[in-house]
């Protein structure tokens, strides 16, 4: 089974700009969740999303959002980029309680 | 306010030494305890996890020991190899609210050869 699929693998942005990630989650998982990992504040819960509707949602501003597809595929914006987004952006499947991640997006932003 | 608390934050541990990682959590609704491991350029893979009726777990080198009553729970990998020299977060979530997994700061372990 192929594993958590996340494009683009790499993404340069200047502040201000917006930004869309995509995930694909593994098959059969209809869970997909989004975290935040920089150096300084560690791995962040962004929010999760199941069956199209987000069920969980942690403390991030309105600037960050997502949605999920019907095929369970999933993206997350960032809007008026700010330097502190500066991350690598992971997403997770699951199908129950365990979560996969996936490679990551590492976004930076100038 | 961190919700778990890992240490230490990095750690040296010599070929077939024992790795120790402590976790304290402070929320007694969590119910879901799982630990990751992280390899520079890489995404959390799953080592191991543990539900709090149980207070040990072992999978292959891991070992997951948990102490209900103190609210803490340890990661133990019996002789260490440098293959395991890689970041490990230790994490807890409440199974009824979702997936959303609150992660400990990290550990960085070496094992030097």
């Amino acid at each position: 089974k192929a594993g958590v699929t996340q494009t683009p693998r790499y993404l340069i942005k200047t502040r201000g700009q917006q930004v869309t990630l995509s995930c694909s989650p593994i098959s059969g998982h209809r869970s997909v969740s989004w975290y935040q990992q920089t150096p300084g504040q560690g791995l962040q819960f962004l929010f999760e999303y199941f069956s199209e509707t987000q069920r969980n949602k942690g403390n991030f501003p309105g600037r960050f959002s997502g949605r999920q597809f019907s095929n369970s595929r999933s993206e997350m914006n960032v809007s008026t980029l700010e330097l502190g987004d500066s991350a690598l952006y992971l997403c997770a499947s699951s199908l129950e309680i365990e979560q996969f991640f996936g490679p990551g997006t590492r976004l930076t932003v100038l | 306010q961190q919700q778990v608390k890992q240490s230490p934050q990095s750690l040296i541990v010599q070929k077939g030494g024992i790795s120790i990682i402590n976790c304290a959590y402070e929320n007694t609704a969590f119910d879901y305890f799982p630990w990751y491991q992280q390899f520079p350029g890489k995404g959390p893979a799953l080592l191991i996890a543990i539900r709090p009726d149980v207070s040990e777990k072992k999978e292959g080198r891991f070992t997951i020991s948990f102490n209900k009553s103190a609210k803490q729970f340890s990661l133990h990998i019996m002789d260490s190899q440098p293959g395991d020299s890689a970041t490990y977060f230790c994490a807890a979530s409440r199974i009824q609210a979702g997936t959303a997994l609150i992660f400990g700061k990290g550990t960085t372990l070496s094992v030097s050869s």
